[in-house]
């Protein structure tokens, strides 16, 4: 069965600074991996997804994430944090469906709160 | 990717009453998803709901305290019943969007506005 494990339930950065928020995957078969955000109140959002095609992969908001299958990570980043970064992140994991032969289930990580200040 | 309309949006409901949130979607889709995601914490899933056929529920979910319906391959309800102040979460249901053959990295799921339930 897959799981993903998101490293700091809560991380704090200065606004400016780098923002590095941790997913590690398990999965016996090629996984796809995403990243969602929830800000206050409001429903998910996706950030990006990996779907086995370039490891490195650019999403809205500046953000990106890189599947290295050797470390079974998908880490997401920001070079640069905004204000308007702050809210609930989470990375979920899907079976391909190549590998699945039947239903997929995606299943979220804990979740890290981000809290950015001046 | 599929777009859905989930309602209601919110509702307050005394214990020991049941709800029924409805999910609608734009276009057929084999599988639906139902989430609940608890005052700070992540979605849990609830149930997988294929058309034709009973849900199949997550290991803590039961039946008989969250029905399902699919009656076709764009509507989807879910139950909670006889509900305490515990059941009191955002209910969310999301559908997988796999892309026609040749429409490339269009896979992923979508998923409705939410339910917030408070159960009183």
């Amino acid at each position: 069965a897959q799981s993903v494990t998101q490293l700091g339930s809560h991380v704090s950065v200065s606004e400016g600074a780098l923002v590095l928020l941790r997913c590690n995957y398990s999965s016996s078969v090629p996984p796809y991996l995403f990243w969602y955000v929830q800000y206050p109140n409001q429903g998910l959002q996706l950030l990006l997804k990996y779907t086995s095609a370039a490891t490195l992969v650019k999403g809205i908001n500046g953000f990106e994430a890189e599947f290295k299958k050797s470390e079974t990570s998908f880490h997401l980043t920001k070079p640069s944090a905004h204000m308007s970064d702050a809210a609930e992140y989470f990375c979920a994991v899907s079976l391909s469906s190549f590998f699945s032969g039947g239903y997929n289930k995606l299943i979220f990580g804990a979740g890290t709160r981000l809290a950015v200040h001046p | 990717s599929a777009v859905i309309s989930q309602k209601p949006s919110r509702d307050i409901c005394q214990r020991g009453t049941s709800l029924t949130i409805q999910c609608q979607v734009d276009s057929q889709v084999t599988m639906m998803f139902w989430y609940r995601q608890q005052p700070g914490q992540s979605l849990t899933l609830i149930a997988t709901a294929n058309q034709g056929s009973e849900a199949t529920y997550e290991s803590g979910f039961v039946i008989d305290k969250f029905p399902i319906s699919r009656p076709n391959l764009t509507f989807s309800t879910l139950t909670v019943s006889n509900m305490s102040p515990e059941d009191s979460s955002i209910y969310l249901c999301s559908v997988e969007w796999i892309p026609a053959s040749g429409q490339g990295s269009g896979y992923g799921y979508t998923f409705g506005s939410g339910t917030r339930l408070t159960v009183v």
